[in-house]
């Protein structure tokens, strides 16, 4: 089947150290994203890459970095810069530019529980 | 820039009910819209889109949605309410031409009593 898959589901990791997310998809997607859920915050928006070996910064880019060198594969780390970084954290794939017209709606992945203490 | 607001961050029904989950939206020209439904410690999962084929919309698990341009707005419904809608729901908003992102709102519970 296809889908997108996170991991590790619940993380946990000390203050100032640097901890990555894994997010793999098997959709054939050229588009990839990375979003922070806070409670009554909604989504918002870290990183995305429309195609590999590119990325752009989203709303809240500060204390995050991506990498992008395989198609399937958009990891997320979250490092010792980010002040508040206990969040639910969601990946998410879709058709990009190259792969037809809009709209390029999203899908997602189980989500990562990241707990810094 | 396009933008969606939910209005209600809880919106609370007994089974049965009538569902109602609103989402105003603000564009320049008509845009794409979409529902997504989470539930606890899960991801988004795709509930219908409007693409402007038919202003109203079915969905999955029985929803629907109707744009209405004159309104700026897409809310969801859901004639009677099951135990098992309960969750959040999120509207999002993308432009029409080149690549999108999505933006999303905020976000709504739905709770449902028995």
């Amino acid at each position: 089947d296809g889908g997108i898959t996170q991991s590790p589901k619940y993380l946990f990791r000390k203050e100032g150290q640097n901890v990555t997310l894994s997010c793999e998809q098997n959709l054939n997607h050229d588009a990839m994203y990375w979003y922070r859920q806070d409670p009554g915050q909604g989504l918002r928006l870290i990183y995305y890459s429309q195609i590999v070996n590119d990325f752009q910064k989203g709303d809240i880019a500060e204390g995050y970095s991506v990498s992008r060198e395989k198609k399937e594969s958009f990891p997320l780390t979250v490092t010792s810069a980010q002040k508040n970084p206990t969040a639910f954290y969601l990946c998410a794939s879709s058709i990009g530019h190259a792969g037809g017209r809009p709209p390029y709606e999203q899908y997602f992945g189980p989500g990562t529980r990241l707990t810094v203490t | 820039a396009q933008s969606v607001t939910q209005l209600g961050s809880h919106v609370s029904v007994s089974e049965g009910a009538l569902v109602l989950l609103r989402c105003n939206y603000s564009s320049s020209v008509p845009p794409y819209l979409f529902w997504y439904v989470q539930y606890p410690n899960q991801g988004l999962q795709l509930l219908l889109k409007y693409t402007s084929a038919a202003t109203l919309v079915k969905g999955i698990n029985g929803f629907e949605a109707e744009f209405k341009k004159s309104e700026t707005s897409f809310h969801l419904t859901k004639p009677s309410a099951h135990m098992s809608d309960a969750a959040e729901y999120f509207c999002a908003v993308s432009g029409i031409q080149g690549f999108q992102k999505l933006v999303f709102g905020t976000g709504t519970r739905l709770l449902v009593s028995p």
